[in-house]
This record gives structure tokens, C-alpha cells and sequence, in this order.
């Protein structure tokens, strides 16, 4: 299967910092990347839907102007968590998608906010 | 009605027995149909796909589509203890710009 990455894999940061996770596709290009948080216990949920080049398109109740999302190239997608605060910690994953249905999830981003 | 049912489970099988998963969709139209594989802490694993024109097996797994229905499964044959894990059906839903729909998964144990 494909191959996408997440850096970092951890991040701890102190409440009203910022901070940004990368995701890349190694081995295909993504026309398409998406951006999941998911809570302990829960099931995954959706932010946002990003497609090289163009801007991002935001689940409703997921602010825009919190979690910015660049997805500047077809191996490239970041998302940076602006003011984060403690009801910001959650594990974040990325996934891409060629131009095939299937989607490939990174390894997750695990972050917390003291 | 949810778009991708699962039943959260848990479900618990033991060693050697086939586990049945299975997953629900609303969307009549749907045409390809995803299961991941999810260990605690980690990220979702595709395992395996099919398309609306038949059954899959790799390995262990077969995946088998009921369009009448609308439901999937996924059975593993021989289950082992490293099978525990969240099983995730999702569904590329018609209109939706070929983006999934994900169930919110079904709990695995299999015990030794």
C-alpha cells in the first residue's frame, strides 16, 4: 500500500502557542489530502478536506482560523493548530488520496497542550 | 439514519474462529467499500477494498458485498490475538466527491 507520514509524531506545547503537523505522501502523489482528530474512544472525525492548490474545505464546526491547513504541493499538507489550547489535545491524522478512491492514513500525530 | 452503520461491539471470538463483521450503508448508489484496521493509539490501516462488482478475499479476509441489502462484511478466517482491534467500514457515498464516509468502527477481541 501507499506510504504517508506525519512529523511530528508528538508534540507537547503550552496553551496559546501554535503548532504544525506535517503529512506527505512518500510514494504517490495527493490530489487530495483529509485531516482527522480523533478523541480517546471515539471514532474518527473529519476537519477538513484539502486539495493541492486550492484552499481547504472545513467540516462544519471546525473553525477555519484555528486549524490552517496548506496543502501547497502533491506530497505536501500541513496543518497548524493556531492558540491552541487544552481541549486541543487529541491524536490528528492525515490521509491522502491518488486518484483512486482509497484513502492512506500517517501514523498520527499525538499532541498535547499543557 | 446514519449514512455507515456499525455495531460498536465488542465483539469477541476465540482463537481459531471466524470473526463477522459487518457494516450497513444508506446510499443504494455506493459503489466501493473500505475496511481499516485500528490498534489502540495507533491510525487506521486499509486492509482491504471492493468495488460494487464482487467479493474479495486476501489471506485471511474476505470482504463480501450484499447490494440488495446495503450492508458489507468482513469475516476473518482463523482469528488470532493480534486481530484484536477497531474495524472501520467506510463508504465512498454517492455525491460526496469521492471522499468516505467512515462507520464508527466495531471492537475485535479475540480471545487465546
Amino acid at each position: 500500500g501507499a506510504v504517508v507520514s506525519q512529523h511530528p509524531s508528538w508534540v507537547i506545547c503550552k496553551s496559546g502557542t501554535s503548532v504544525k503537523i506535517e503529512c506527505r505522501s512518500l510514494d504517490f502523489q495527493a490530489t487530495t489530502m483529509f485531516w482527522y482528530r480523533q478523541f480517546p474512544k471515539q471514532s474518527l472525525m473529519l476537519m477538513a478536506t484539502s486539495n493541492e492548490g486550492s484552499k481547504a474545505t472545513y467540516e462544519q464546526g471546525v473553525e477555519k482560523d484555528k486549524f490552517l491547513i496548506n496543502h501547497a504541493s502533491l506530497t505536501l499538507s500541513t496543518l497548524t493548530v493556531t492558540s491552541a489550547h487544552p481541549e486541543d489535545s487529541s491524536f490528528y491524522i492525515c490521509s491522502a488520496r491518488s486518484n483512486s478512491y482509497e484513502q492512506y492514513f500517517g501514523p498520527g500525530t499525538r499532541l498535547t497542550v499543557t | 439514519q446514519k449514512e455507515v452503520e456499525q455495531n460498536s461491539g465488542p465483539l469477541s471470538v476465540p482463537e481459531g474462529a471466524i470473526a463477522s463483521l459487518n457494516c450497513t450503508y444508506s446510499d443504494r448508489g455506493s459503489q466501493s467499500f473500505f475496511w481499516y484496521r485500528q490498534y489502540s493509539g495507533k491510525s487506521p490501516e486499509l486492509i482491504m477494498f471492493i468495488y460494487s462488482n464482487g467479493d474479495k478475499e486476501d489471506g485471511r479476509f474476505t470482504a463480501q458485498l450484499n447490494k440488495a441489502s446495503q450492508y458489507v462484511s468482513l469475516l476473518i478466517r482463523d482469528s488470532q490475538p493480534s486481530d484484536s482491534a477497531t474495524y472501520l467500514c467506510a463508504v465512498n457515498i454517492r455525491g460526496s466527491a469521492r471522499q468516505l464516509t467512515f462507520g464508527s468502527g466495531t471492537q475485535l477481541t479475540v480471545l487465546p
